[in-house]
């Protein structure tokens, strides 16, 4: 079955390190792939996203590519900032379906 | 911009009662998902309804039920509630466009806690 595998947190690192918070996949076909962030007490919101093999999902500095031959989608960051201290999900939807597979989650804390 | 409304924020219920769960989608979005969230783990798929009918099924137990309406709210019903349901749940919507399907919206989440 399809299934989302996520580097395990947490991550901790200084104010202005360089992110990278690794996400392999496992489906048949060409699903779709999310990075969702959860800050502490709140909902889920949509990070980026990537629909097709060599796409780039990039926003507010986070950028992640769909690599299809190596199956992943890093999130990476060049600079992060202690407001990016949350939790993170990789996950995927499969075409034709409506269930999103999330990962287990990595938790990223920024110290200043 | 409206976002996905979910109602109560919070619930306390004992053992073996019945909890009901709404969720408000985006206007204009057509798929309601369901999730479930325990503590520290990652959001469980536990169902989806699109144009009011069920599209998708996943871990959800026979205990809960759920429905999407005409007006595209949902309703997550919960019986003989267990200690183990405590969790958050989540609600998400989306919408076609384009002919593909957008992202899942999701909102605030209901904190369940039954003791």
């Amino acid at each position: 079955g399809n299934s989302v595998t996520q580097m395990e947190g947490p991550v901790t690192l200084s104010e202005e390190a360089f992110l990278t918070i690794n996400c392999t996949y496992t489906a048949t076909g060409y699903p779709s792939l999310f990075w969702y962030v959860q800050y502490p007490g709140e909902g889920l919101q949509l990070l980026l996203k990537a629909t097709k093999a060599d796409d780039k999902g990039s926003n507010k500095g986070f950028e992640a590519t769909y690599r299809k031959e190596t199956t992943s989608f890093h999130l990476e960051k060049g600079s992060v900032q202690v407001s990016d201290s949350a939790v993170y999900f990789c996950a995927l939807r499969s075409l034709g379906t409506y269930k999103y597979i999330f990962g287990t989650g990595t938790r990223l804390k920024v110290l200043a | 911009a409206a976002g996905v409304i979910q109602s109560p924020r919070h619930l306390i219920k004992e053992k073996r009662e019945t909890a009901t769960l709404k969720c408000y989608p985006i206007p204009r979005h057509d798929t309601v998902y369901w999730y479930q969230q325990g503590p520290g783990q990652d959001p469980q798929f536990l169902i989806s309804f699109y144009e009011k009918m069920q599209s998708d099924k996943g871990s959800i137990p026979d205990r809960f039920s759920a429905q999407q309406f005409s007006d595209y709210h949902s309703e997550l019903n919960m019986s003989s509630l267990e200690l183990g349901d405590s969790a958050l749940y989540f609600c998400a919507s989306s919408y076609p466009k384009g002919g593909r399907r957008t992202e899942a919206f999701f909102g605030q989440g209901t904190r369940l806690t039954v003791v």
